[in-house]
């Protein structure tokens, strides 16, 4: 089975702070995505990572970057924490073979901007 | 970024009932997936879809890739109460690795 292990399910961090969030697969997998998921928005990307030091914004970047620095690791950095930036972060790994694609998600963090 | 169209939006069923749901796209898709996402967990993959006119069981739950390309159908059978949540379906078009998600499907399930 595919795993995707993502540091904290729940984290509260206060508005300036820096905010890292990491994310583990298991599976060997070149591709993996940040989300962030609202109400009413549905899940949005933030940044994605075809290889090792390899990055590609997504359709919500600002206030956020991200780290590549092992294949099986890609972390989220909130650089200074705002309050609109409080949602439920998911981390995805994706398989792809020819025109084949599957994406497995991680267990999702709650973060709390206050 | 573009989202599916996944109708419908909710549904409130009986246990014991079939459910049905299905997602649009303006797009051709090569791959179709779809989730389930239980409150306050990540979403988890139900079936994947690699062929127009697929037809893939898994389970009580049974997805179909339409021959357009373009939509797909998830059916659950004889629903039970942990089929409650919210359903996904993806859309992939095999030329990168981005994923378009449908805007979900809420489920709830009464005894």
């Amino acid at each position: 089975d595919v795993k995707v292990t993502q540091s904290s399910r729940y984290l509260v961090k206060r508005t300036g702070e820096k905010v890292f969030l990491e994310c583990v697969q298991d599976m060997d997998h070149e591709n993996m995505f940040w989300y962030r998921q609202d109400p009413g928005l549905g899940l949005r990307l933030i940044y994605f990572s075809y290889d090792v030091k390899m990055k590609e914004k997504g359709d919500i970047p600002e206030g956020y970057s991200v780290s590549r620095e092992k294949k099986e690791r890609f972390s989220l950095i909130l650089e200074s924490a705002s309050t609109n930036q409080t949602s439920m972060y998911l981390c995805a790994s994706i398989w792809r073979t020819g025109w084949n694609t599957e994406a497995f998600f991680g267990q999702g963090t709650r973060l709390t901007v206050v | 970024g573009q989202q599916l169209n996944q109708s419908p939006q909710s549904m409130f069923i009986q246990e014991g009932e079939d459910v049905s749901m299905n997602c649009t796209s303006s797009s051709i898709f090569n791959t179709w997936l779809w989730y389930k996402q239980d409150p306050g967990e990540g979403p988890v993959l139900l079936i994947a879809l690699y062929k127009a006119g697929e037809l893939t069981s898994n389970g009580r739950l049974t997805a179909q890739f339409g021959i357009t390309r373009k939509d797909s159908f998830l059916n659950i059978s004889a629903s039970i109460p942990s089929d409650v949540g919210i359903y996904f379906c993806a859309g992939n078009t095999g030329t990168a690795s981005k994923l378009t998600f449908g805007t979900g499907t809420r489920l709830q399930v009464t005894l």
